[in-house]
């Protein structure tokens, strides 16, 4: 059974704060995706990462960096917190059949 | 890039009634089209999925038909019920190591 965690379910910021965001998938996938999920705007990508130490920008990636140091895991870092990345980021990974897993997802709320 | 546009964005049935969403594509070159399904505080789940190479696929209560001409596919959910009340997601992908692009979802209510 794939499990996709993340490690955390909610988090709250300061402005300016760093932040990490950790994805973490125990079935050996080589990709990894983020998400950010805002109401009416859908899954929208920040990044993916295709292999260790390999990642892609996706959609939307101002604000953010990933860093993919071990296949298993795969983190967010977003920089400088700002109060329009509140929202709710989800992590999942991809098997070689195409289907994605998504881990629980975290709400970040960013004040 | 790949542009899908996914409609209603909401829709409400009543129970036993069917419901039906709608996506379309832009690039010829997907080929994996996968319908996820989030409910109320859950993580996304994929729920039935098609490739290019077929027409429709069904699973129970739920089928999915492709139309590559056209490029557009839909989520077919019969005899709707309460528990089918989520966010459904459409997302199309050339595979491999493509990145998927998904709709904005649809929100279905099923009315006891």
């Amino acid at each position: 059974d794939v499990k996709v965690t993340q490690s955390s379910r909610y988090l709250v910021k300061r402005t300016g704060e760093k932040v990490f965001l950790e994805c973490v998938q125990d079935m050996d996938h080589e990709n990894m995706f983020w998400y950010r999920q805002d109401p009416g705007l859908g899954l929208r990508l920040i990044y993916f990462s295709y292999d260790v130490k390999m990642k892609e920008k996706g959609d939307i990636p101002e604000g953010y960096s990933v860093s993919r140091e071990k296949k298993e895991r795969f983190s967010l870092i977003l920089e400088s917190a700002s109060t329009n990345q509140t929202s709710m980021y989800l992590c999942a990974s991809r098997t070689v059949t195409d289907t994605q897993y998504f881990g629980p997802g975290t709400r970040l709320t960013v004040l | 890039g790949e542009n899908v546009e996914q409609h209603p964005s909401t829709l409400s049935v009543q129970e036993g009634d069917s419901a039906v969403i709608k996506c379309t594509y832009s690039d010829s070159a997907s080929n994996y089209f996968p319908w996820y399904k989030q409910e109320l505080g859950k993580r996304p789940q994929l729920i039935i999925d098609i490739r290019s190479n077929v027409g429709e696929k069904k699973d129970q209560r739920i089928a999915v038909t492709l139309n590559k001409t056209a490029k557009h596919f839909s989520l077919h959910i019969t005899e709707t019920q309460p528990e089918d009340s989520a966010v459904y997601f459409c997302a199309a992908s050339a595979g491999g190591s493509y990145i998927p692009t998904f709709g904005r979802g649809t929100s279905l209510i099923v009315h006891p």
